[in-house]
């Protein structure tokens, strides 16, 4: 079964205390990507990656890593968390490029809360 | 300013009615349009994917029209049961790697 398995899915934690959020596909795919859901604002694109050693930044990586050691695996890493960095964050992969028109993949989500 | 902007917000609808959800976006170049939907808490899922060239795709009762002319879509859910209550959410890609995502229409149906 195609999954993209994220965790922790909920965490609690305290501000400055670095937590890493691990995602991981078994598709094989190329291409995965964080996001951050908060209310009204819809999804935002924090980093992506291409492929191994490959990543990017989104559209808001300030106070986020990446790093893409393996296809399979793609962690987010918050060095210094802080309150603004509560939200609800998605891991998603595909295959191939964006433009193929390729089934993206989500993950069930990660509820993060920095107090 | 997001570039991908859907209407209404919100939405209550009776079981078994029909209900049509807007999307328009100014992405360009355009590459591809999704629908997602999703419920409270988890992760979107796919519904359709249209390229620049479909005009409409269907998914069960699930319809999604493009006019990549005006830049608008719309997702068209007919006789709706319970389970459509969700977010909706429409998602642009141009050609590079970043996915420009609507805020979605969060849709009730009651019986």
């Amino acid at each position: 079964e195609a999954q993209v398995t994220q965790n922790p899915r909920y965490l609690i934690t305290v501000t400055g205390k670095k937590l890493t959020v691990t995602c991981s596909q078994n598709m094989n795919h190329e291409y995965m990507s964080w996001y951050r859901q908060d209310p009204g604002l819809g999804l935002r694109q924090i980093y992506y990656s291409m492929n191994v050693e490959v990543t990017d930044k989104g559209d808001v990586p300030e106070g986020y890593k990446v790093s893409r050691k393996e296809k399979r695996n793609f962690p987010l890493i918050l060095e210094s968390p802080s309150p603004n960095q509560t939200s609800l964050y998605f891991c998603a992969s595909m295959t191939g490029g964006l433009e193929t028109g390729n089934t993206i993949y989500f993950g069930e989500g990660s509820w993060l809360t920095v107090v | 300013k997001n570039q991908v902007e859907q209407s209404p917000q919100s939405l209550i609808i009776l079981e078994g009615k029909n209900c049509t959800l807007q999307c328009n976006y100014t992405v360009s170049p355009f590459s591809n349009l999704r629908w997602y939907k999703q419920d409270t808490g988890r992760g979107p899922v796919s519904l359709t994917i249209m390229t620049f060239s479909e005009n409409t795709k269907s998914n069960g009762r699930y319809t999604a029209t493009l006019d990549a002319d005006t830049k608008q879509s719309s997702l068209h859910i007919t006789a709706s049961q319970l389970s459509d209550s969700a977010s909706y959410i429409c998602v642009v890609s141009g050609n590079d790697y970043k996915l420009s995502f609507g805020a979605g229409t969060t849709v009730t149906v009651r019986a």
